[in-house]
């Protein structure tokens, strides 16, 4: 079957630190990755995807690459700021009208 | 990108009460609606596909005739959750997409705490 595993959280970063959450699937077919991201209180918002191997996907700093070799799509930040405290889901799926697939969360805590 | 509202966003019932969740499509026309459910701290879990027009298709182990779906125009899904217990408080997530769209446009979500 599909499935989506991400590492466990919580993480806690300073500001500036670099971030890294890491993300691998099993999927039958080729399927397109996706980041979302969840604040405190409100639903989930995209935050990036990729369609197909070696592809990057990239937002408001954020990026993951899709490494069909391992499986992966990490998530990357340069450089984290309180703003970014959340809790970060990564999914695939098929097409638009498929549901996606969750991995757990990972929840992230940035302190100043 | 599109705007996918639910309401309420919160709401509150006693146990053996029917409570219904709405899932509107804002400005765009929802061919596909999904709706999950996701419990404190764990990841999101699909419920049910919705087809406007047709009987949303449920996941197994979710129970239709407990969490009635209906998906009567494009721009708007229910979720009714009958006789509902405490273990039904949840966090539920409805998401769409449309025609045009290559993406699926996620909603607030509705917190259903059950007393």
């Amino acid at each position: 079957g599909n499935s989506v595993t991400q590492m466990e959280g919580p993480v806690t970063l300073s500001e500036e630190a670099f971030l890294t959450i890491n993300c691998t699937y099993t999927a039958t077919g080729y399927p397109s990755l996706f980041w979302y991201v969840q604040y405190p209180g409100e639903g989930l918002q995209l935050l990036l995807k990729a369609t197909k191997a070696d592809d990057k996907g990239s937002n408001k700093g954020f990026e993951a690459t899709y490494r069909k070799e391992t499986t992966s799509f990490h998530l990357e930040k340069g450089s984290v700021q309180v703003s970014d405290s959340a809790v970060y889901f990564c999914a695939l799926g098929f097409s638009e009208n498929t549901p996606l697939v969750f991995g757990k969360g990972t929840r992230l805590s940035v302190i100043a | 990108g599109a705007v996918v509202s639910q309401h309420p966003s919160w709401v509150i019932c006693k146990s053996g009460t029917s409570v219904k969740i709405e899932c509107r499509s804002l400005d765009f026309q929802a061919t596909t609606m999904f709706w999950y459910r996701q419990f404190p701290k764990q990841s999101l879990m699909l419920m049910a596909t919705s087809n406007e027009g047709s009987k949303a298709t449920y996941e197994q182990g979710v129970e239709k005739d407990k969490f009635l779906i209906n998906h009567a125009s494009l721009t708007l899904s229910t979720l009714t959750v009958t006789s509902a217990h405490p273990e039904d408080s949840s966090f539920y997530i409805c998401s769409a997409t449309g025609f045009t769209y290559n993406e699926q446009f996620f909603g607030p979500g509705t917190r259903l705490t059950v007393l």
